[in-house]
């Protein structure tokens, strides 16, 4: 079985400054990667995935996350955060195996962008 | 545009008075999930669907129960609900052979008092 391990509850930033959210993984096999942001009182949104490839992706608005195998890691990291970066982020990861897969996510790091 | 969509956005009942939520989707997935999140704590998976075949996840307590009478919606239903179980319920589908990709609603807040 899979466990993600997010050890940043918290993490605050002033405003422009550069931010990493910390994300190790544990897996016995192949893994999918993903990072969701929750908005205060709704649901979890994809902000970035590793399936294959290129171990550096990005997403649309500024965040970048890069897989690193060898210290089983996937940390997200933007170089400039605006206030409404502030979220919750949650690390997930599930297994390359064939037949039914399900998320398992980490416990979340709270991003709070100060002014 | 294809979503998820969870009603009620927010469900306040009373101690062991029970309580339905409802999930529907239009992105012709075949599994649906049933989230739980309490405060400032990860989403923990209740039980989900494959097609019709249901799954439960041991620690999921028999208060609670679903329904997936078609493959666009799915119930969550808690039978007799406790202070324990005030939680945002998060609805959450996966297409068939994919990553593990889950496209989410945007949740029911419960609050029991």
């Amino acid at each position: 079985a899979q466990s993600v391990t997010q050890l940043d509850s918290q993490v605050p930033v002033f405003e422009e400054a550069p931010v990493e959210l910390r994300c190790n993984y544990s897996s016995s096999v192949s893994v999918y990667l993903f990072w969701y942001v929750q908005y205060p009182n709704q649901g979890l949104q994809l902000l970035l995935k590793y399936l294959s490839g290129s171990t550096l992706v990005e997403s649309i608005n500024g965040f970048e996350a890069e897989f690193n195998k060898s210290q089983t890691s996937f940390h997200l990291r933007k170089p400039s955060v605006h206030i409404s970066d502030t979220a919750e982020y949650f690390c997930a990861v599930s297994e390359v195996i064939t037949g039914r897969r399900a998320l398992t996510f980490g416990s979340g790091t709270r991003l709070q962008v100060q002014p | 545009d294809a979503m998820v969509i969870q009603n009620p956005r927010y469900q306040v009942t009373q101690f062991g008075k029970p309580v339905t939520l409802s999930c529907s989707q239009t992105l012709n997935h075949n599994v649906m999930y049933w989230y739980q999140q309490k405060s400032s704590q990860a989403p923990k998976l209740l039980f989900h669907y494959y097609d019709k075949d249901f799954n439960n996840e041991a620690d999921t307590p028999d208060n609670f129960q679903s329904r997936r009478p078609n493959t666009s919606f799915c119930f969550l239903d808690i039978r007799s609900p406790g202070l324990g179980d005030a939680a945002m319920y998060l609805c959450a589908t996966s297409g068939q052979g994919g990553t593990g990709e889950l496209f989410f609603g945007e949740g029911s807040r419960l609050t029991v008092l």
